[in-house]
């Protein structure tokens, strides 16, 4: 089956402790992107990779890390978690496209992360 | 910069009633997609509808339908004889073609749906 799959789906944590969220898609896409959802705010682009090794800043990067060592996978880093980082994130992987065509993302389940 | 507008924050409607969600959107791209999505109660994100700015076709599926008009700059949502399983939170989206930030979704609000029965 076709997915995006992302871990933990849920995750407690305490200011100050690092933590990593996975993503993995088995689709073989070159773009994946992270996104967190916040009450009022909205979507919002964290990071996005268009390939391996090709990363770059989305709308609200600030507090995060991510690599793209592998097609498959493109982790969320929170070096220093503090609690304005407590949100859902969403991964999401699609086809690129060249040119000014664009493929559909597709979205992973989402991580619920709480900050204490 | 691109902007997309989903004025009515919650709708409520009785089983059986159709039901329009609106959105309407801003950018200076002449070639962009909108697209639509579901967000259940169970909180993932549903893809339903992509739309490039070439093809102002509306589009049926099922009890779904997708009117995009270019000269209004809106891609508004129906759906025809709803249902209690249609209730969710419901985006409406547009993405970037090129240039910095390719690919990346701009999200409207979200219209939050509620169908009782």
């Amino acid at each position: 089956e076709a997915q995006v799959t992302q871990n933990p789906r849920y995750l407690i944590t305490v200011t100050g402790k690092k933590l990593t969220v996975t993503c993995s898609q088995n689709m073989n896409h070159e773009y994946m992107s992270w996104y967190r959802q916040d009450p009022g705010l909205g979507l919002r682009q964290i990071y996005y990779s268009m390939n391996v090794e090709v990363t770059d800043k989305g709308d609200v990067p600030e507090g995060y890390k991510v690599s793209r060592k592998e097609k498959r996978n493109f982790p969320l880093i929170l070096e220093s978690p503090s609690p304005n980082q407590t949100s859902l994130y969403f991964c999401a992987s699609s086809s690129q496209g060249t040119g000014t065509y664009q493929e559909t993302q597709y979205f992973g389940p989402g991580t619920r992360l709480l900050v204490l | 910069a691109q902007k997309v507008t989903q004025a009515q924050t919650e709708i409520s409607v009785v089983e059986k009633e159709d039901v329009t969600l609106d959105c309407v959107y801003e950018t200076r791209d002449t070639t962009y997609y909108l697209f639509w999505y579901k967000q259940p109660p169970s909180g993932e994100l549903v893809f339903l509808i992509r739309r490039n700015s070439f093809d102002e076709q509306n589009e049926i599926s099922g009890r779904y339908s997708w009117n995009f008009q270019k000269s209004t700059s809106s891609f508004n949502f129906t759906i025809t004889a709803s249902q209690v399983v249609d209730s969710a939170v419901y985006f409406c989206a547009l993405t970037h073609t090129g240039g910095t930030s390719y690919g990346k979704l701009t999200f409207g609000q979200g219209t939050i749906l509620t169908v009782h029965p």
